[in-house]
């Protein structure tokens, strides 16, 4: 069964800072998505990684896949308040043909005080 | 391209009744999928669906939850004799096309409490 696991879980930090949202996986995968969930509203696509080295980045949010560590990075540069969110990795365990079925992280709860 | 679009967005319902949600896709979009997210946890699949055809469904959807999409397009997810545990948010999402490298849209949700 595909385990996921995101740490931190929570994390406060302040503006300007940089800082990295870790997200391991427990069986191969090489589709990986992150989602921003802003408090009572649905999620938005930040980033979908296909492949293993794969990196993407959009304004302060890079994200990151290795397929063999099993491990995908989400790092956030010079953070401003707006980034402020909780933010979700989610695997695809592949086993719907054709399709995607995701298994989500907890979430890392993100808050940048100014 | 409206985004998916999902009714009602809250529905407080005594124990024991019937709740009915609905949700539609993006236009063209021929895969729909149904989540549920409980207070501090990420999302958990429920079912899928390959135009009208459902084609995955969870553990997690017991008897007591059925879902439907008749013609392909718009779907509906029932809860029937509704318990305190369904209390969560039920989300729709979409994605288009052939292959597996497609972003999955969410909508805004439908958040059910039973008491």
């Amino acid at each position: 069964e595909l385990k996921v696991e995101q740490n931190p879980l929570f994390l406060s930090m302040q503006e300007g800072k940089n800082y990295t949202i870790y997200c391991n996986y427990s069986t191969t995968s090489d589709r990986l998505y992150w989602y921003r969930q802003d408090p009572g509203k649905s999620l938005e696509s930040l980033f979908v990684l296909l492949s293993n080295g794969a990196v993407k980045q959009e304004g302060r949010l890079m994200a990151s896949l290795d397929t063999k560590a099993r491990l995908s990075t989400l790092h956030i540069t010079a953070a401003v308040h707006d980034l402020s969110a909780t933010y979700f990795c989610a695997v695809d365990e592949g086993k719907i043909q054709g399709a995607q079925k995701l298994v989500f992280g907890q979430g890392t709860r993100l808050t940048i005080n100014p | 391209d409206t985004g998916v679009s999902q009714d009602p967005r809250h529905k407080i319902t005594k124990r024991g009744q019937n709740v009915t949600f609905r949700c539609d896709p993006i236009s063209e979009h021929n895969r729909l999928y149904w989540y549920r997210q409980t207070l501090g946890q990420g999302p958990e699949f429920l079912t899928y669906f390959q135009n009208e055809a459902q084609l995955e469904k969870s553990r997690l959807l017991s008897d007591r939850f059925s879902a439907e999409r008749p013609k392909g397009s718009f779907s509906t997810l029932e809860i029937q004799r509704t318990e305190q545990g369904d209390s969560a948010m039920y989300l729709c999402a979409s994605s288009p096309g052939q292959g597996k490298r497609n972003t999955i849209y969410f909508g805004e949700g439908s958040w059910l409490t039973v008491v």
